[in-house]
């Protein structure tokens, strides 16, 4: 199954803003508001940090923010700290009782 | 504390078999839908198959389907994996993982560290 389409890389400095998109197809992303996204450091299981497009898991940080516009999903991460520099991934349930990842966004914290 | 753990990785030869546990411990085990979800070395997650809360509805990704099997022991606790035909590019972490919301989701809340399966002659 093709995965959903993330760009490769992102980097900005702490405190600054960063958006990474996940773009899908209408019988994915677009079709189902069942997006969700994680964080993973290097050798850790991934960690969910967003939900159902853009619900924060509860006493997860604020800084998180998830959204969606048609085929489209985004995180944004506001104010960047050292410690979020990971990587990112999208996942969404899709058409036929499939589940599916995006590629994953490396963020780099300068 | 919820916690997952799996075990049974290991190294195996293509074409062989192997069979992966998960064990979990800190919730009501029966009342969740649970999925494998593995990763090869550098590359991102790649969900493998899920089972609902009471083990009735099971459904794989195209690249296992036909050659792994999803189950649970309820009773025991216990997700399993058994996986058949083996090739290198099954060669992963491969993590058990618990779905908050129902089979059909991608709401995977706890996960398990992750066993090593290496797939190689």
């Amino acid at each position: 199954q093709s995965a959903l389409a993330q760009p490769a890389s992102v980097s900005a400095s702490p405190g600054q803003s960063i958006t990474i998109s996940c773009t899908g197809t209408s019988g994915d992303v677009g079709g189902y508001n069942d997006v969700s996204w994680y964080q993973q450091h290097p050798g850790k299981a991934p960690k969910l940090i967003i939900y159902a497009v853009d619900t924060r898991p509860s006493g997860d940080s604020n800084r998180f923010f998830g959204s969606k516009s048609g085929n489209t999903a985004s995180l944004t991460i506001s104010g960047l700290r050292p410690e979020d520099e990971a990587d990112y991934y999208c996942s969404s349930y899709r058409t036929g009782d499939t589940l599916v990842f995006g590629g994953g966004t490396k963020l780099t914290v300068l | 504390q919820v916690h997952l753990a799996e075990s049974g990785g290991g190294v195996v030869q293509p074409g062989r078999s192997l069979r992966l546990s998960c064990t979990s411990y800190g919730f009501t085990f029966s009342q969740y839908a649970l999925h494998w979800v593995r990763q090869a070395p550098g590359k991102g997650p790649d969900w493998v198959a899920g089972i609902s809360y009471d083990g009735s509805i099971k459904y794989y990704g195209d690249s296992v389907r036909g050659r792994f099997t999803i189950s649970r022991d309820n009773s025991k606790k216990t997700l399993s994996l058994q996986m058949n035909s083996l090739r290198p590019d099954d060669t992963a972490v491969y993590y058990c993982a618990r779905d908050a919301a129902g089979y059909r989701s991608s709401r995977w809340d706890y996960w398990g560290q992750g066993t090593l399966v290496t797939v190689s002659s």
